[in-house]
């Protein structure tokens, strides 16, 4: 059973526009998200981070957000440039570790971001 | 290096054959996590060291799985009895050892088993 779903698998979107990646989970004990950003043969690489104490976080073009009554996270990249192609990940700690990113991440499948000039 | 590096890059080897992966994580993590990423999957959990001791183990498949850190820096994963279903992409993480601490991946070793 996924603990922490991307239904889409990928996503496609014209330069200069805003891409819109969605997450779901289904551990209510989950309280910290995260967004790892993939290249082909490339280690995932850490991109930005929620709490669930917050709603929102912005970090430069990244912004994520939190919507825990309904179980989802987004992550807006605006505006997509052709390098933010790639895989993104949603993930959250699981094990005893709630509340940080310590011990294991449970991630989702990811969605494959095509951004076309 | 910098950052977390692996080896081997790929790794090829026969059904029934011992493989052993190596991880070199950035220098002063106290944490240590290995993955492994499927096809079309996201990566999942194996193990995660804390120093030279496993704090969780309980993501390691099977027996035939196997992981060490004797040091507290250099960790080896090892497979016993290799399946065609362990042909994915493993991949190791490091950290501070922090509750918030971002956990760094290296870029993988391929495991191919014909």
């Amino acid at each position: 059973d996924q603990q922490v779903k991307q239904n889409s698998p990928s996503l496609s979107v014209q330069e200069g526009r805003i891409s819109i990646l969605n997450c779901d989970y289904t551990n209510s004990m989950f309280d910290y998200f995260l967004w790892y950003k993939k290249y082909p043969a490339e280690g995932p690489t850490f991109l930005i981070s929620i709490s669930s104490i917050k709603d929102k976080n912005e970090d430069g073009r990244f912004t994520v957000f939190l919507n825990k009554s309904a179980k989802h996270l987004s992550l807006h990249i605006v505006p997509s440039q052709p390098g933010d192609s790639a895989v993104y990940f949603c993930a959250a700690p699981g094990g005893d570790n709630y509340g940080g990113s310590q011990g294991n991440l449970i991630f989702g499948k990811g969605t494959k971001l095509s951004v076309k000039p | 290096g910098a950052g977390v590096s692996q080896t081997p890059s790929n790794k090829v080897t026969e059904k029934g054959k011992y493989v052993e992966l190596r991880c070199d994580p950035i220098s002063g993590h106290t944490a240590l996590y290995w993955y492994r990423q499927s096809l079309g999957q996201g990566p999942e959990f194996l193990i995660y060291f804390q120093g030279t001791g496993a704090a969780d183990d309980s993501g390691l498949p099977n027996d035939r799985f196997f992981a060490v850190r004797p040091e507290g820096s250099v960790s080896t994963l090892k497979i016993q009895r290799t399946e065609r279903g362990d042909s994915a992409v493993y991949l190791c993480a490091s950290s501070g050892g922090g509750p918030t601490d971002t956990q760094y991946f290296g870029p993988g070793t391929r495991l191919t088993v014909l």
